[in-house]
């Protein structure tokens, strides 16, 4: 199994500004992932985060928005840029091998 | 685009009865995985399916797949109250390179 610790775990953000996640993984994993889940909603997959390349993105979701950074096997960032309340929502990132794990996930607002 | 579907949406049952949640996705998968969600809380992997067939059991829940009618179940043998929670089944492409939630599972289980 995989630990990942995420941060920020809340926060509150004006909006126009930009929040940068960060992912931390004990173990080196294959596949890392970034999803956004509203509020009594299932989990959307923003992109896949890929090591040493570009992330794939998702249908409705761009790289200006939503920069994802994976340096390494074990850590990736996904920056909320320009946000605006239609941006509140709970992020998550998740990373494995063969199956996925979760972090605790960050629960933004924008305001 | 895959497509994850769980039925029911929500679902009321009494301390000691027995359910069936149902997973069906419209693709070819060997990989199916069950997670559970508390109210403010990330993920948790519960099973793993990684072939036709495959037969999970851990307490009061049972997950089966099977690849061919493209439907997995999990199965909820005389709930209890803790087992009250959100469930998630899970697809990935058979790569690992896109992952997709079904669109969850809240389940209650009442005294």
């Amino acid at each position: 199994s995989a630990v990942i610790s995420q941060k920020p775990s809340r926060d509150i953000c004006q909006r126009g500004t930009s929040l940068t996640i960060q992912c931390q993984v004990d173990s080196q994993v294959t596949m890392m992932f970034w999803y956004r889940q509203q509020p009594g909603q299932s989990l959307t997959l923003i992109a896949t985060a890929n090591q040493g390349s570009e992330a794939t993105y998702e249908s409705g979701f761009v790289i200006d928005k939503f920069p994802i950074s994976r340096p390494n096997l074990t850590f990736s960032t996904l920056t909320v840029s320009n946000m605006s309340p239609e941006d509140s929502s709970i992020y998550l990132c998740s990373g494995g091998t063969t199956e996925a794990f979760f972090g605790q996930g960050t629960r933004l607002t924008v305001v | 685009e895959l497509k994850v579907e769980q039925n029911p949406l929500f679902l009321s049952m009494q301390e000691g009865k027995n359910y069936t949640i149902y997973c069906n996705y419209s693709t070819t998968s060997d990989r199916l995985y069950w997670y559970r969600q508390d109210p403010g809380k990330s993920l948790e992997s519960l099973f793993v399916l990684l072939s036709n067939g495959a037969v999970k059991q851990e307490g009061r829940l049972m997950a089966s797949l099977d690849t061919k009618a493209r439907l997995s179940t999990l199965h909820i043998t005389a709930a209890v109250h803790d087992l009250s929670a959100t469930y998630f089944c899970a697809v990935d492409d058979n790569a690992g390179n896109q992952f997709y939630f079904g669109t969850g599972t809240s389940l209650t289980v009442i005294p």
